[in-house]
Formats: structure tokens, C-alpha cells, sequence
């Protein structure tokens, strides 16, 4: 079974400059996480779909970030601009939803943005 | 290598009575630990975190747990169960860039 596929795995840019993740989840998985997870701290999360819609993204910094999931399978996050505090790993995770708890949950290897 | 395991997949408690969640772990380097929860239809919530400063960690709801460097452990630990308490719980270890999930434990509360 094909894991969760996050692009790029890496990515530098300038403070200022605009950037975007991409994500494809595990076929069949409703429901898709965007974490971020700065250096020597667990992953916070950001934002949470539910197939296309947004179930939670209270943790997301509204004003630089945003995500879609227009079809509800893959997803994209934007960062724009970026501040130096964004360096960080995003993680995109994915899961099953059964009777309102979530099954095999799958991380990606997560985009190391560094942020200069 | 970095792995996380998480002792038991299910477990289940009375109202009232002390909840034990069992973490080892192994890795390489220094690591950070973790506990998260999952209440249905959320995403993870930080319970607790170790990151090489005091043993034993408080966390939130009433939450500790303890983190024994010769046993490899970081058991979640709460001395009285209540229904709210009802989720999925994953210890996680991370180190550098990476991050180790464990399979996750349902915490099952009976009245």
C-alpha cells in the first residue's frame, strides 16, 4: 500500500517569498491533517479536512496560511509570506474515519522548510 | 533507529480508578517524548512532553508520566479515570527531523 506523498522534501527560500506543500493522502482516507512541527517540539497541528471540508484549523495563522482539498483527496498549503519563525517540517497525515475515531493514521516524510 | 512501542492497543478502565498507558521506546540520540491524544473526530492534542529536563512531566487533565532512561519507558500514568478520558493516546519520540508515531492506544472508560 502506497504510504502518504508529501512534495518537495525539502525547500529553502527567502523570508518574504511565498511557498507551497503538496500532499496526497492513502486512497480511501477521508480524512487529511497538516502538521507543523518546529525543531525539539511535537508537530502542532494546523489544519484538519474532512474529505473537502475544513473541520478544524483553529492553529492556523490566518494571515499567512491557507489550504484547500477542492477534491478531497490530495491537498496543497500555502505560506504566504513566509516569516523566519515558518522554519519548520509540515507534515501531512491521513486517516480513516470509522463510528467518529480515526484508523491508520499514516504520516508523509514531511517538507523541511528552512526559512532564510 | 527510532522506534516507538505501545504496549497494549486497547485498554480498559472504571470510572475512578488509575489509568496506565505503557511507552518504551529506543533511540539513538538524546530524544524528545510525547503524548498526544485523539478525542473523536479532533486532531491530535499535546498531553505531555519530555524533553531532557525533569523525569516526571505533568501534563494537562491530570495526566503525567515518567521517563525512565534504563527501562526505555515513558508510561502515562493518571490516578483516577474519568469519561471524558475516553480516546486514542500516541506516544511519539522525535529526534533532528524525525518523528516516530506510535499504533496508538483506546482508552476505554467503564462507569
Amino acid at each position: 500500500e502506497a504510504g502518504v506523498a508529501q512534495s518537495p522534501r525539502y525547500k529553502i527560500i527567502e523570508k518574504r517569498q511565498s511557498v507551497a506543500f503538496w500532499c496526497n493522502p492513502i486512497s480511501g482516507h477521508a480524512t487529511l491533517y497538516w502538521y507543523q512541527q518546529i525543531l525539539g517540539q511535537g508537530p502542532k497541528l494546523l489544519i484538519q479536512f474532512q474529505n473537502n471540508g475544513v473541520v478544524d484549523d483553529s492553529q492556523l495563522p490566518k494571515d499567512r496560511f491557507s489550504a484547500e482539498r477542492l477534491k478531497g483527496v490530495d491537498s496543497t498549503l500555502k505560506i504566504q509570506p513566509a516569516k523566519l519563525e515558518d522554519s519548520a517540517v509540515y507534515l501531512c497525515a491521513s486517516s480513516l474515519e470509522y463510528r467518529g475515531f480515526n484508523y491508520g493514521y499514516t504520516f508523509g516524510s514531511g517538507t523541511r522548510l528552512t526559512v532564510v | 533507529a527510532q522506534s516507538v512501542t505501545q504496549l497494549d492497543s486497547h485498554v480498559s478502565v472504571s470510572e475512578g480508578t488509575p489509568v496506565l498507558l505503557r511507552c518504551n521506546y529506543s533511540s539513538s540520540y538524546s530524544p524528545s517524548l510525547f503524548w498526544y491524544v485523539q478525542h473523536p473526530n479532533k486532531g491530535l492534542q499535546l498531553l505531555l512532553k519530555y524533553t531532557s529536563a525533569a523525569t516526571l512531566v505533568k501534563g494537562i487533565n491530570g495526566f503525567e508520566a515518567e521517563f525512565k532512561k534504563s527501562e526505555t519507558s515513558f508510561h502515562l500514568t493518571k490516578p483516577s479515570a474519568h469519561m471524558s478520558d475516553a480516546a486514542e493516546y500516541f506516544c511519539v519520540v522525535t529526534s533532528d527531523d524525525k518523528i516516530i508515531f506510535g499504533k496508538g492506544t483506546r482508552l476505554h472508560i467503564l462507569p
